[in-house]
């Protein structure tokens, strides 16, 4: 049982580049999250899903995309990576409402050059 | 967005102390708290949910308790040790259309054997 992967571990990226961020869970979650964590900030909600097909904006959405196409993925995608998007991203899913009991991946270290 | 705050931000324990911290989160709209501990390097992991006032909850060592009506939940550790070190975050789920927790900065324990 893999549970909650995210692809891929780490990153560099120029200034200006685009990159996708995949999630994948495989215990039937309905509910999945996108997390920024920057020093001394925890966690900070990106874009979540309440299921397949749906999307909603957490509390630091700009900069970000997100898309639910499949229920078992969640893509995180940036358009064109700034420095300030350097981060840790976590993906997390859960099977309850309001991310009860979230099962978190291992993280994507992001550095934007 | 809402508030969720963590104290204290650090703390420095000796092997075998007990210790506690607080989470505060609005006392309105209240569904779940979760308390989750995040080891170093690792992804986050629930360590508790707590959905009534007055629910008490306990793992080895650590305990958790709630009060919705004042919005706090208190984490204690009995008997600290080295491997207890890790940053506790709390999660407050709101019981409105949302399908989010909102995440405290965490506290940051460190035990010295």
């Amino acid at each position: 049982n893999a549970g909650v992967t995210q692809t891929p571990k780490f990153r560099v990226l120029k200034t200006g580049q685009s990159m996708t961020l995949l999630c994948a869970q495989d215990m039937n979650h309905e509910y999945m999250y996108w997390y920024r964590q920057d020093p001394g900030m925890g966690l900070r909600l990106i874009h979540y899903s309440v299921g397949e097909g749906t999307t909603a904006k957490g509390e630091v959405p700009d900069g970000y995309n997100v898309s639910r196409l499949k229920k078992q993925n969640f893509l995180l995608g940036l358009e064109s990576a700034a420095p300030s998007q350097t981060s840790v991203y976590f993906c997390a899913s859960s099977y309850f409402w309001a991310g009860i009991e979230a099962f978190f991946g291992q993280g994507t270290r992001l550095t934007v050059v | 967005i809402l508030n969720v705050e963590q104290s204290p931000q650090s703390l420095h324990v000796q092997e075998g102390d007990s210790t506690n911290f607080t989470c505060s989160f609005p006392s309105s709209n209240f569904y779940a708290l979760h308390w989750y501990r995040w080891e170093t390097a690792k992804s986050p992991e629930a360590l508790f949910v707590m959905t009534l006032n007055g629910d008490e909850k306990k793992k080895g060592r650590i305990s958790a308790t709630l009060n919705t009506k004042e919005g706090y939940s208190y984490l204690y550790i009995k008997g600290s040790q080295p491997e207890d070190s890790a940053t506790y975050l709390c999660a407050f789920g709101p019981n409105t259309n949302a399908g989010k927790s909102t995440f405290g900065d965490g506290t940051t324990l460190t035990v010295k054997p």
